[in-house]
Parts: C-alpha cells; structure tokens; sequence
C-alpha cells in the first residue's frame, strides 16, 4: 500500500513563527502536492513538485514555500505564519504518467496559529 | 479554469439505504478524469471511484456507483446499501493532467443506525 505520512496531525504556533510542514510518501512517486483545506472551500492546491528540485505554484502560493530535496520528501514552510494559515494541510503523492492519475494522501496536518 | 461544485453541503441517509451524491463541473475539454474521493472523520482521505470522460459506461466499485452525463457535465455518486462506515466527507474531483486536480466543497454525509 502507498503510504504518505506527515510530521504533526496537530500543531499549534504563534504568529510570525516559522513553521516547517514535512511529508514523506513511500511508493518512489514523482509528484507530491500540498492542499490546504477549509470548510466551504474544499481543497485547494498550493505548491506541487513532480521531480527533485522542482516546484510549481498552485491557485494559493502566497505566504508559503517548499522544499524537495529528496524524492520521497516535501516540506511546505510557513515564512511567517500568520492567523489566517490556520487550516488542514493536506500532502498527497502520485506517480507520474501521462495522463490524470489518483492521488494518495496523508492523514493531513491541523495548524492554528494563534 | 474549471470548477466543480458541489451542491449538497449535509447529506444524510438511514443504513442500508442508497443515497445519491450530486456534482457538476465546468470544463471546455472533451478528455478528462472524474474523481470521487472519501474523508473519514479524523483519517486519510482515500478514493472511492474514478471515471474516464471518454468512457460512456459508468464506474462501479461494488456498493459504489456513478451516474455520469457528459453532455450535462454532472457526475452524481450513489452509495447503495449505506452503511456506518460509509459517513465521512465525500469531494468530488476533476483532473484533466496529471499535476492539476480541482476539487469540490464536500458532501458532509451522515449515515443513520
């Protein structure tokens, strides 16, 4: 089974903080994406990354960042973490092919910055 | 870009019924991939059902089925024999590439003993 796992399920910081967001999946995917999901709002993407070093903004890149470094690892930072970034992070993987494919997610990080 | 929505914000069902989600979305493409994906309270949101837009027949997976029309751009999500395990958040998804997945709101679904 494709597992993807993330740091925290929890987490709370304080605002202008800078928070670190990892996730590993296990299955030598290529792509790996970060959601954020809110009530009413559904998930919306915020960086994808489909190789080692790559990244792609989503609908909803501003006040993040992200790393990969290693192909099984994507970490989102919050450069300054303010009060509207709490939400559910959600990380997902996906192999690459040619066309659209299903994607596995992890069991999601609830954020409140307070 | 496209759009799905979502318009069932609650649904509830008593067990062993069905109940149908609904689920439109909005695209100018003729070959996409439709997604239907599941939320269990507290764990890992995994998929449920997929259909291939240039494939006419409907995806089953066992109590799971879709009903989808192309021409009307809905693809609904019938959960036949409703059992508590089936409550969760269910979102429905479009994805024409493979990095460009857009989902809907979420169908908040409430299963009755």
């Amino acid at each position: 089974d494709v597992k993807v796992t993330q740091s925290s399920r929890y987490l709370v910081k304080r605002t202008g903080e800078k928070v670190f967001l990892e996730c590993v999946q296990d299955m030598d995917h290529e792509n790996m994406f970060w959601y954020r999901q809110d009530p009413g709002l559904g998930l919306r993407l915020i960086y994808f990354s489909y190789d080692v070093k790559m990244k792609e903004k989503g609908d909803i890149p501003e006040g993040y960042s992200v790393s990969r470094e290693k192909k099984e690892r994507f970490s989102l930072i919050l450069e300054s973490a303010s009060t509207n970034q709490t939400s559910m992070y959600l990380c997902a993987s996906s192999p690459w092919r040619a066309t659209a494919n299903e994607q596995f997610f992890g069991p999601g990080t609830r954020l409140t910055v307070l | 870009a496209q759009t799905v929505t979502q318009s069932q914000p609650e649904m509830s069902v008593q067990e062993a019924e069905t109940v149908t989600l609904s689920c439109t979305y909005d695209t100018s493409e003729s070959d996409y991939y439709l997604f239907w994906y599941k939320q269990p309270p507290s764990r890992q949101m995994i998929l449920v059902i997929r259909q291939e837009a240039y494939k006419q027949q409907n995806a089953t997976e066992n109590r799971f089925s879709v009903n989808f029309q192309k021409a009307a751009k809905s693809f609904s999500l019938k959960i036949s024999d409703s059992q508590l395990g089936d409550a969760a958040m269910y979102f429905c998804a479009y994805s024409r590439n493979n990095n460009d997945m857009r989902f809907g709101a979420g169908t908040r679904l409430t299963v009755k003993p």
